[in-house]
């Protein structure tokens, strides 16, 4: 198993562009997060996803949209990028079995940097 | 949600235990104990986790207040490749969503 992959691993957007931020993970995991962390700082909860066709707002959505059209994939859109959100995106997928779930896998993360 | 609050950095020396420490003083019933770290430049890694009872893995011990309002992370023999962010985190059974904190940056000296 790959595990969960994030594409791209750097990129530089100039203020105003928009892109999507891919994440997919291989382990047939029901649940999908996406989030972001600030140089210095805790990870922050952007958007989640509890399966195909459910997404939900964590603790920092504004600027951001998601869709979760399959199992494997769910990409993290910004639309009129800004400065603020220059950071380290990460993605992460658990299973939702009765008795497991407790763990997050996590992606390597993409660095975006907004000027 | 309950928070979390860890102090913000914490030396070891290598090869000596270390005790990682987590206050949660508002905890519910059905919220779990998580721990991840975060190694330099990688995306943050499952440690260990609880509900009530102590638990011990290949990685560390984690062991619960009776009154669960704090716990403590325990690496028996710190290496180098333990220096980390270490995040306390609660989630709540019915709750989907994990959400951490600014954790605990252990730096283990040689």
């Amino acid at each position: 198993n790959a595990g969960v992959t994030q594409t791209p691993k750097f990129r530089i957007l100039k203020i105003g562009q928009s892109m999507t931020l891919q994440c997919t993970q291989d382990m047939n995991h029901n649940y999908m997060y996406w989030y972001r962390q600030d140089p210095g700082m805790g990870l922050k909860l952007i958007y989640y996803s509890v399966g195909a066709g459910i997404t939900d707002k964590g603790e920092v959505p504004n600027g951001y949209n998601v869709s979760r059209s399959t199992t494997e994939d769910f990409p993290l859109r910004l639309e009129l990028a800004a400065p603020s959100q220059t950071s380290v995106y990460f993605c992460a997928s658990r299973t939702f079995t009765r008795g497991l779930g407790y763990e997050q896998y996590f992606g390597p993360g993409t660095r975006l940097t907004v000027t | 949600d309950a928070k979390t609050t860890q102090p913000n950095s914490m030396e070891s020396n290598e090869e000596e235990p270390v005790h990682l420490p987590c206050n949660h003083s508002t905890i519910s019933g059905t919220d779990y104990i998580h721990w991840y770290r975060q190694l330099p430049s990688q995306g943050p890694e499952y440690v260990i986790h609880g509900l009530t009872s102590n638990v011990n893995n290949r990685m560390a011990s984690l062991a619960i207040a009776e009154d669960r309002k704090s716990s403590t992370l325990i690496l028996h023999r710190a290496t180098l490749r333990d220096a980390a962010v270490y995040y306390c985190i609660l989630r709540a059974t019915h709750n989907n969503d994990m959400r951490f904190g600014a954790g605990t940056r252990l730096t283990v000296k040689p």
